[in-house]
């Protein structure tokens, strides 16, 4: 199994602002995965990230809006940059390990 | 374009009461299937993963069928019970992961 921390848990913020979400993993996976849902839909992936690299962004995902960092094989971050009311969602990182998919605990974002 | 849809969208039933949760998917080149449980506000967990070469999987109440030819997969849940109340999400695994939009499931003590 692979055991995912993601900090901070929920945050209430103002338009127009940035908030920076964490993912941490207890041991070392070559890609890390970002994922929004919004409210009452299912999961959308939002971009791969890969240590060394730039992260590859899906459909409707552009960096300017949600960088991401990966500084080492444990740990990245995404940035929901500029931030409006439509960006209310949670946000779940995560990994695969033996073909299992696991996922952090989920960051819960409100934009005011 | 592969499409994951997941009937019914939400189900209510009395504790104790066998159920089946349906997962169906419009192409079958997948790797694998997984079932997830997320509860509200919560991440997801992880509850069963069907190799494609694999028809079912089982964990102690739960067990995952799977039929590739067909596009479907279903989870049984037996001797339902209130905390099994939650959303269950079917994911298709071809060249990425492909989610369903889940079944909410309410138990009734």
């Amino acid at each position: 199994s692979a055991v995912i921390s993601q900090k901070p848990s929920r945050d209430i913020c103002q338009r127009g602002t940035s908030l920076t979400i964490q993912c941490q993993v207890d041991s070392q996976v070559t890609m890390m995965f970002w994922y929004r849902q919004q409210p009452g839909q299912s999961l959308t992936l939002i971009a791969t990230a890969n240590q060394g690299s730039e992260a590859t962004y899906e459909s409707g995902f552009v960096i300017d809006k949600f960088p991401i960092s990966r500084p080492n094989l444990t740990f990245s971050t995404l940035t929901v940059s500029n931030m409006s009311p439509e960006d209310s969602s949670i946000y779940l990182c995560s990994v695969g390990r033996q073909e299992t998919q696991y996922f952090g605990p989920g960051t819960r974002l409100l934009v005011l | 374009k592969q499409e994951v849809t997941q009937i019914p969208a939400a189900l209510s039933v009395p504790e104790g009461e066998n159920l089946v949760l349906n997962c169906s998917f419009t192409d079958s080149a997948i790797y694998n299937l997984q079932w997830f449980r997320q509860d509200p506000g919560k991440g997801l967990t992880s509850l069963l993963l069907i190799q494609s070469s694999q028809r079912e999987q089982t964990s102690g109440r739960l067990n995952a069928s799977l039929d590739k030819s067909s596009g479907r997969s279903t989870l049984y849940i037996a001797a339902s019970q209130p905390g099994d109340s939650a959303t269950y999400l079917c994911a298709v695994v071809d060249d990425k992961i492909i989610f369903g939009k889940g079944t909410r499931l309410h138990i009734l003590p």
